[in-house]
């Protein structure tokens, strides 16, 4: 079946720095790949997404790119702020229909 | 405002006890799902449902119920059956094709006492 590996977290970098969580997939077909965002105490937002290979997803300076050769969808940021402290899952529609998850990567921003 | 609306927020359960609950979306979405959280476990799917009167078990639906009589709700009971309901509960609905987005609760924190 479907499948989403993230790496683990939690993730602690400084204000400015760069950022990227890694994730790949398991999928039959061409599935649809999502990049969700919780705050705490929150449901999740949509953050960006991709609908085929090579689309670039783009939202508040985070991005990723959907790479099938690679079966890979990382997040990158240029400069976090403290706003981003969150947990992020990746995720993934395949031919079901259905949304499988990752099992989500703390990020923590410090001063 | 259109969205999807979870109640109640916070929860409390006797061991033994069935408890509802609830899930409306207002944004005509054809799919929804339940979902349960645990610390450093993810998100993992109880069940879905793709259509009215129709639903599917998820990868973690045993101890768990739904039912969809209506397309904006999709209510879920935790059953006594359930050996460890404490978790946070997240229902979110989608336009049930491929590339679309799923919307989110807020959530239901669910505690056995």
């Amino acid at each position: 079946g479907d499948s989403v590996t993230q790496m683990e977290g939690p993730v602690t970098l400084s204000e400015e720095a760069f950022l990227t969580i890694n994730c790949t997939y398991t999928a039959t077909g061409y599935p649809s790949l999502f990049w969700y965002v919780q705050y705490p105490g929150e449901g999740l937002q949509l953050l960006l997404k991709a609908t085929k290979a090579d689309d670039k997803g783009s939202n508040k300076g985070f991005e990723a790119t959907y790479r099938k050769e690679t079966t890979s969808f990382h997040l990158e940021k240029g400069s976090v702020q403290v706003s981003d402290s969150a947990v992020y899952f990746c995720a993934l529609t395949g031919t079901a229909s259905k949304l499988t998850f990752g099992t989500g990567t703390r990020l923590q921003v410090t001063l | 405002d259109g969205g999807i609306t979870q109640s109640p927020k916070y929860l409390f359960r006797k061991e033994g006890q069935n408890v509802t609950l609830s899930c409306e979306q207002n944004l005509n979405h054809d799919a929804m799902y339940w979902y349960r959280q645990d610390p450093g476990q993810g998100l993992r799917l109880i069940y879905y449902s793709q259509i009215v009167n129709d639903f599917q078990k998820g990868d973690i639906a045993e101890g768990y119920s739904v039912s969809r009589e209506k397309k904006e709700s999709f209510p879920l009971t935790v059953t006594s059956a359930q050996k460890n309901p404490t978790a946070f509960y997240l229902c979110a609905s989608s336009q049930g094709y491929l590339n679309t987005e799923a919307f989110f609760g807020q959530g239901t924190r669910l505690t056995v006492v």
